[in-house]
């Protein structure tokens, strides 16, 4: 299966600034997805990110918070815009091109907002 | 509404001993069934999944899952903990039909193996 490059592994950040994380994927994948895991809490879809065309957004998320980039099928970034305390979670990219459902993902971004 | 419950935020086993983690959901239509395994500071990683077929499924690190249809559980196994288990486990539905790969997680189990 494919192998995501996420960065930055982990970043503190002070209230009202914007971060951008980013995934990279050693091979062409239709589908992206952007998850946020909340502390002590499970996984919640963010958006998901298809090549050429605008990412599409669970509801609660909105693309002013949370813009995506999807400029290739090997890239792709989610920006945290305008930071508040509550944005402080664990950042997940994924994809599924495993052939079978499953998904992989990336290690995860640690984010701190102080 | 769908969801996917993991009753136990904690489970403690000793090493050697066998462990269960549990999960239910609840959701329309036939599911496939995933558990995933986040050990500190890494992402998820696949450990097997239940698409049809046998109802016992068998996956990475010698973990198996059951399958049970009509008490709606896929509870995670394994017949001799190893202390190296000792991660955040999740349970997660896909719902094919819903024509996306989206999945719905469980709130995850934290399994502890004591030496």
């Amino acid at each position: 299966s494919a192998v995501i490059s996420q960065k930055p592994s982990r970043d503190i950040c002070q209230r009202g600034t914007s971060l951008t994380i980013q995934c990279q994927v050693d091979s062409q994948v239709t589908m992206m997805f952007w998850y946020r895991q909340q502390p002590g809490q499970s996984l919640t879809l963010i958006a998901t990110a298809n090549q050429g065309s605008e990412a599409t957004y669970e509801s609660g998320f909105v693309i002013d918070k949370f813009p995506i980039s999807r400029p290739n099928l090997t890239f792709s970034t989610l920006t945290v815009s305008n930071m508040s305390p509550e944005d402080s979670s664990i950042y997940l990219c994924s994809l599924t091109d495993r052939g079978d459902y499953g998904y992989t993902f990336g290690s995860g971004t640690r984010l701190t907002v102080v | 509404a769908q969801s996917v419950a993991q009753p136990e935020d904690q489970v403690n086993v000793a090493e050697g001993n066998p462990l269960t983690v549990k999960c239910t959901y609840s959701v329309s239509g036939n599911p496939y069934l995933f558990w995933y395994v986040q050990y500190p500071n890494r992402g998820l990683q696949f450990l097997l999944k239940y698409i049809t077929g046998d109802n016992l499924v068998k996956g990475s690190y010698g973990f198996e899952a059951e399958f049970n249809k009509s008490q709606t559980s896929f509870h995670l196994k394994k017949p001799s903990a190893l202390v190296s288990d000792s991660a955040l486990y999740f349970c997660a539905v896909s719902l094919p039909t819903s024509g996306t790969y989206k999945y719905i997680f469980g709130t995850g189990t934290r399994l502890k193996v004591l030496a």
